[in-house]
């Protein structure tokens, strides 16, 4: 079964240093999701892509995080520099994303991030 | 913020059925109920979802009230597997629209 794949699992970083993640999704899924899951709460959607371009970034905290998705496949979320407050779980979700029918959104694994 | 309010956490014997409900009061016509859940350590997991008539699939039902301003999912057998978060979400049905997590239900199935 295709799963998104996400990369590392696990990081810890110390304050003010860069941190960057990695998300594979499933092939052919054209809508690309990064969300934040503070610890004990649901997940928040950082940022969405439809296949290179950005949909909707309005949570994204753009002083220090950035997003791309180049070649409208894999895609690549960065912190710089992390503060103590970005401790979480970053999850990448992906969808087929077509207009006239419902597909769900398949989530990774995520990766945690611990700053110090 | 979330238009559903969940209670914050339930437990069930395992192999009885365990009912969450979920409020939705402000649903709007386009709106659709949504289920995830979340097992610990992995990310969140399509369930089911409904507009009006009660659903089933493979891993739950789906009692969405006449009104629509309530739901319930319903596992019918509980395995200790369940053991999870279990989100209600309300959205547009595109699936271009995004989701928005409430702080959900943490289910414990009971041995």
């Amino acid at each position: 079964e295709a799963e998104v794949a996400q990369s590392p699992r696990y990081k810890i970083t110390e304050k003010s240093q860069a941190v960057a993640f990695w998300c594979d999704p499933i092939s052919g899924h054209a809508t690309l999701y990064w969300y934040r899951q503070i610890l004990g709460q649901g997940p928040e959607l950082l940022v969405q892509f439809q296949d290179e371009s950005v949909v909707d970034d309005s949570q994204l905290p753009k002083d220090r995080f950035s997003a791309e998705r180049l070649k409208g496949v894999d895609s690549t979320l960065k912190i710089q520099p992390a503060e103590l407050g970005d401790s979480a779980m970053y999850l990448c979700a992906s969808s087929l994303a077509l207009a006239t029918t419902y597909n769900e959104q398949f989530f990774g694994p995520g990766t945690r991030l611990t700053v110090l | 913020d979330a238009k559903t309010t969940q209670p914050t956490s339930m437990d069930c014997a395992e192999g009885r059925a365990a009912n969450l409900p979920c409020n939705h009061s402000t649903i709007s016509g386009n709106e659709y109920v949504y289920w995830y859940r979340q097992i610990h350590s992995q990310g969140p997991q399509y369930i089911i979802h409904g507009l009006k008539n009660n659903e089933t699939n493979e891993m739950a039902s789906l009692i969405i009230t006449e009104d629509r301003k309530s739901s319930t999912l319903i596992l019918p057998h509980a395995t200790l597997r369940d053991t999870a978060v279990y989100y209600c979400i309300v959205r547009p049905y595109s699936s271009a629209s995004k989701i928005i997590f409430g702080s959900g239900t943490r289910l414990s199935i009971r041995p």
